[in-house]
Protein backbone atom coordinates (compact mmCIF):
# COMPACT_ATOMS: atom_id res chain seq x y z
CA UNK A 1 0.00 0.00 0.00
CA UNK A 2 1.54 3.16 -1.39
CA UNK A 3 1.50 6.03 1.78
CA UNK A 4 1.23 9.58 1.66
CA UNK A 5 2.24 10.90 4.95
CA UNK A 6 1.60 14.88 6.21
CA UNK A 7 3.16 16.76 8.78
CA UNK A 8 2.32 18.13 11.16
CA UNK A 9 -1.11 16.20 12.17
CA UNK A 10 -2.35 19.48 14.18
CA UNK A 11 -1.01 22.90 14.20
CA UNK A 12 -1.99 26.04 16.70
CA UNK A 13 -0.67 29.41 15.77
CA UNK A 14 -1.33 32.88 16.24
CA UNK A 15 -2.90 35.00 13.60
CA UNK A 16 -0.39 36.96 11.46
CA UNK A 17 2.63 33.80 11.65
CA UNK A 18 3.89 31.47 8.54
CA UNK A 19 3.38 28.04 8.55
CA UNK A 20 4.41 25.03 6.40
CA UNK A 21 2.52 21.61 5.80
CA UNK A 22 4.55 19.21 4.26
CA UNK A 23 3.22 16.19 2.35
CA UNK A 24 5.87 13.03 1.43
CA UNK A 25 5.77 10.33 0.06
CA UNK A 26 8.67 7.44 -1.58
CA UNK A 27 6.72 6.98 -5.12
CA UNK A 28 6.40 9.68 -7.36
CA UNK A 29 3.30 11.49 -8.33
CA UNK A 30 1.63 11.77 -11.59
CA UNK A 31 -0.03 14.69 -10.04
CA UNK A 32 -0.64 15.87 -6.33
CA UNK A 33 -3.45 17.89 -5.03
CA UNK A 34 -4.39 20.64 -2.02
CA UNK A 35 -8.03 20.74 -0.31
CA UNK A 36 -9.32 22.01 2.75
CA UNK A 37 -12.17 21.09 4.86
CA UNK A 38 -14.14 23.00 6.67
CA UNK A 39 -15.95 21.05 10.06
CA UNK A 40 -19.85 19.50 8.20
CA UNK A 41 -18.68 20.14 4.73
CA UNK A 42 -16.40 18.16 2.12
CA UNK A 43 -13.06 18.75 1.26
CA UNK A 44 -12.62 21.28 -1.68
CA UNK A 45 -9.86 21.43 -3.91
CA UNK A 46 -7.13 24.41 -3.94
CA UNK A 47 -4.53 23.34 -6.14
CA UNK A 48 -2.89 20.50 -8.73
CA UNK A 49 0.41 20.54 -9.10
CA UNK A 50 1.65 18.03 -11.94
CA UNK A 51 5.20 19.36 -13.07
CA UNK A 52 8.50 18.66 -10.77
CA UNK A 53 9.55 22.08 -9.39
CA UNK A 54 6.11 23.76 -9.69
CA UNK A 55 5.52 26.33 -7.57
CA UNK A 56 1.48 27.62 -7.23
CA UNK A 57 0.87 30.59 -5.19
CA UNK A 58 -3.22 31.48 -4.26
CA UNK A 59 -2.96 34.44 -2.56
CA UNK A 60 -1.27 33.77 0.54
CA UNK A 61 -1.15 29.98 -0.42
CA UNK A 62 2.31 29.05 -1.92
CA UNK A 63 2.38 25.24 -2.75
CA UNK A 64 5.53 23.34 -4.28
CA UNK A 65 5.92 20.42 -5.83
CA UNK A 66 9.05 18.76 -5.02
CA UNK A 67 11.78 18.12 -8.05
CA UNK A 68 11.44 14.32 -8.07
CA UNK A 69 7.48 14.70 -7.31
CA UNK A 70 7.90 12.70 -4.42
CA UNK A 71 6.50 15.84 -2.03
CA UNK A 72 4.99 18.86 -1.55
CA UNK A 73 4.26 21.33 0.51
CA UNK A 74 1.73 24.39 1.86
CA UNK A 75 2.83 27.54 2.97
CA UNK A 76 0.70 30.13 4.41
CA UNK A 77 1.60 33.69 4.98
CA UNK A 78 0.46 35.49 7.96
CA UNK A 79 -2.03 33.42 8.71
CA UNK A 80 -5.48 34.41 9.62
CA UNK A 81 -8.36 33.04 11.53
CA UNK A 82 -10.34 32.19 8.38
CA UNK A 83 -7.40 29.84 7.14
CA UNK A 84 -8.86 27.49 10.54
CA UNK A 85 -9.61 24.44 9.05
CA UNK A 86 -8.48 20.68 7.86
CA UNK A 87 -5.72 20.44 5.66
CA UNK A 88 -5.52 17.88 2.74
CA UNK A 89 -2.83 16.62 0.62
CA UNK A 90 -3.93 13.69 -2.28
CA UNK A 91 -1.81 12.18 -4.83
CA UNK A 92 -1.98 9.85 -8.13
CA UNK A 93 0.87 7.80 -7.68
CA UNK A 94 2.42 7.65 -11.52
CA UNK A 95 2.68 3.70 -13.00
CA UNK A 96 -0.57 2.92 -10.67
CA UNK A 97 -2.82 0.24 -11.48
CA UNK A 98 -5.94 2.20 -11.03
CA UNK A 99 -6.56 4.94 -13.07
CA UNK A 100 -7.08 8.52 -12.21
CA UNK A 101 -7.09 6.65 -7.98
CA UNK A 102 -6.62 9.65 -5.27
CA UNK A 103 -4.69 8.51 -2.14
CA UNK A 104 -4.73 10.94 1.14
CA UNK A 105 -2.45 12.06 3.36
CA UNK A 106 -3.77 11.96 7.07
CA UNK A 107 -4.50 15.54 6.81
CA UNK A 108 -3.25 18.91 9.38
CA UNK A 109 -5.82 20.64 11.37
CA UNK A 110 -4.95 23.94 11.34
CA UNK A 111 -6.11 26.77 14.21
CA UNK A 112 -5.43 30.16 13.94
CA UNK A 113 -6.11 32.42 17.55
CA UNK A 114 -7.17 36.16 16.61
CA UNK B 1 -25.10 24.76 -9.19
CA UNK B 2 -22.70 21.60 -9.60
CA UNK B 3 -23.69 19.76 -6.66
CA UNK B 4 -22.73 16.29 -5.32
CA UNK B 5 -26.13 15.50 -3.30
CA UNK B 6 -25.57 12.64 -0.43
CA UNK B 7 -28.26 11.29 2.04
CA UNK B 8 -28.65 10.52 4.61
CA UNK B 9 -26.51 13.42 6.32
CA UNK B 10 -26.60 11.66 9.61
CA UNK B 11 -28.02 8.16 10.69
CA UNK B 12 -27.69 5.82 14.11
CA UNK B 13 -28.59 2.21 13.05
CA UNK B 14 -27.92 -1.11 14.87
CA UNK B 15 -25.23 -3.48 14.24
CA UNK B 16 -26.62 -5.90 11.41
CA UNK B 17 -29.48 -4.04 9.64
CA UNK B 18 -28.82 -2.94 6.65
CA UNK B 19 -28.39 0.38 5.15
CA UNK B 20 -27.86 2.62 2.05
CA UNK B 21 -26.34 5.98 1.73
CA UNK B 22 -27.24 7.62 -1.92
CA UNK B 23 -25.12 9.66 -3.85
CA UNK B 24 -25.94 11.96 -6.86
CA UNK B 25 -23.96 14.05 -9.26
CA UNK B 26 -25.70 16.56 -11.71
CA UNK B 27 -22.42 17.32 -13.40
CA UNK B 28 -22.68 14.16 -15.74
CA UNK B 29 -19.72 12.93 -14.62
CA UNK B 30 -18.16 9.22 -15.44
CA UNK B 31 -15.76 8.92 -12.33
CA UNK B 32 -17.53 8.58 -9.03
CA UNK B 33 -16.12 7.21 -5.58
CA UNK B 34 -16.68 6.45 -1.79
CA UNK B 35 -14.58 7.86 1.13
CA UNK B 36 -14.67 7.11 4.40
CA UNK B 37 -12.91 9.65 7.42
CA UNK B 38 -11.84 8.46 10.25
CA UNK B 39 -9.69 11.09 12.46
CA UNK B 40 -5.50 10.50 11.94
CA UNK B 41 -6.16 8.24 8.54
CA UNK B 42 -7.24 10.73 6.30
CA UNK B 43 -9.59 9.86 3.71
CA UNK B 44 -9.66 6.33 2.14
CA UNK B 45 -11.19 5.03 -0.47
CA UNK B 46 -13.78 2.47 -0.76
CA UNK B 47 -15.20 1.89 -3.92
CA UNK B 48 -15.02 3.88 -7.36
CA UNK B 49 -16.97 3.66 -10.24
CA UNK B 50 -15.14 4.58 -13.68
CA UNK B 51 -18.71 4.93 -15.64
CA UNK B 52 -22.07 2.84 -15.86
CA UNK B 53 -21.86 -0.73 -14.56
CA UNK B 54 -18.01 -0.36 -13.78
CA UNK B 55 -17.01 -0.74 -10.42
CA UNK B 56 -14.05 -1.43 -8.52
CA UNK B 57 -12.24 -1.75 -5.30
CA UNK B 58 -10.63 1.03 -3.20
CA UNK B 59 -8.74 0.83 -0.85
CA UNK B 60 -10.89 -0.90 2.34
CA UNK B 61 -14.11 -2.33 0.16
CA UNK B 62 -14.88 -4.88 3.44
CA UNK B 63 -18.01 -4.55 4.31
CA UNK B 64 -19.34 -2.72 1.64
CA UNK B 65 -21.10 -2.77 -1.97
CA UNK B 66 -22.09 -0.15 -4.25
CA UNK B 67 -23.76 -0.14 -7.27
CA UNK B 68 -23.67 2.49 -10.56
CA UNK B 69 -27.03 1.52 -13.02
CA UNK B 70 -27.03 5.37 -14.12
CA UNK B 71 -24.47 7.92 -15.04
CA UNK B 72 -25.74 10.06 -11.95
CA UNK B 73 -26.26 7.86 -8.85
CA UNK B 74 -23.77 5.84 -6.92
CA UNK B 75 -25.30 4.33 -3.88
CA UNK B 76 -23.05 2.69 -1.19
CA UNK B 77 -24.58 -0.21 0.67
CA UNK B 78 -23.76 -1.76 4.10
CA UNK B 79 -25.50 -5.07 4.02
CA UNK B 80 -24.23 -5.78 7.63
CA UNK B 81 -23.32 -3.07 9.54
CA UNK B 82 -20.65 -3.09 12.12
CA UNK B 83 -19.45 -0.89 14.91
CA UNK B 84 -15.84 -0.64 13.02
CA UNK B 85 -18.23 1.56 9.93
CA UNK B 86 -19.23 3.84 12.09
CA UNK B 87 -17.27 6.78 10.21
CA UNK B 88 -17.59 10.60 8.04
CA UNK B 89 -18.30 8.75 4.68
CA UNK B 90 -18.20 11.13 1.03
CA UNK B 91 -19.24 10.37 -1.85
CA UNK B 92 -17.20 12.09 -4.75
CA UNK B 93 -16.89 12.67 -8.52
CA UNK B 94 -14.84 14.49 -11.20
CA UNK B 95 -15.18 14.24 -15.33
CA UNK B 96 -12.44 11.56 -15.39
CA UNK B 97 -10.43 10.03 -12.81
CA UNK B 98 -8.47 12.57 -10.01
CA UNK B 99 -5.08 13.41 -12.19
CA UNK B 100 -5.41 16.88 -13.07
CA UNK B 101 -9.58 17.04 -12.54
CA UNK B 102 -11.20 18.60 -9.85
CA UNK B 103 -13.03 15.98 -7.61
CA UNK B 104 -16.27 17.80 -6.02
CA UNK B 105 -17.16 16.20 -2.89
CA UNK B 106 -20.64 15.97 -1.00
CA UNK B 107 -20.71 17.05 2.19
CA UNK B 108 -20.93 13.72 3.94
CA UNK B 109 -23.20 11.29 6.19
CA UNK B 110 -21.99 10.79 9.71
CA UNK B 111 -22.82 7.15 10.44
CA UNK B 112 -22.71 5.31 13.60
CA UNK B 113 -23.42 2.00 13.89
CA UNK B 114 -24.05 0.79 17.81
Amino acid sequence: TQLLEQSPQFLSIQEGENLTVYCNSSSVFSSLQWYRQEPGEGPVLLVTVVTGGEVKKLKRLTFQFGDARKDSSLHITAAQPGDTGLYLCAGVYAGGTSYGKLTFGQGTILTVHP
Amino acid sequence: EAQVTQNPRYLITVTGKKLTVTCSQNMNHEYMSWYRQDPGLGLRQIYYSMNVEVTDKGDVPEGYKVSRKEKRNFPLILESPSPNQTSLYFCASSLLGGSGNTIYFGEGSWLTVV
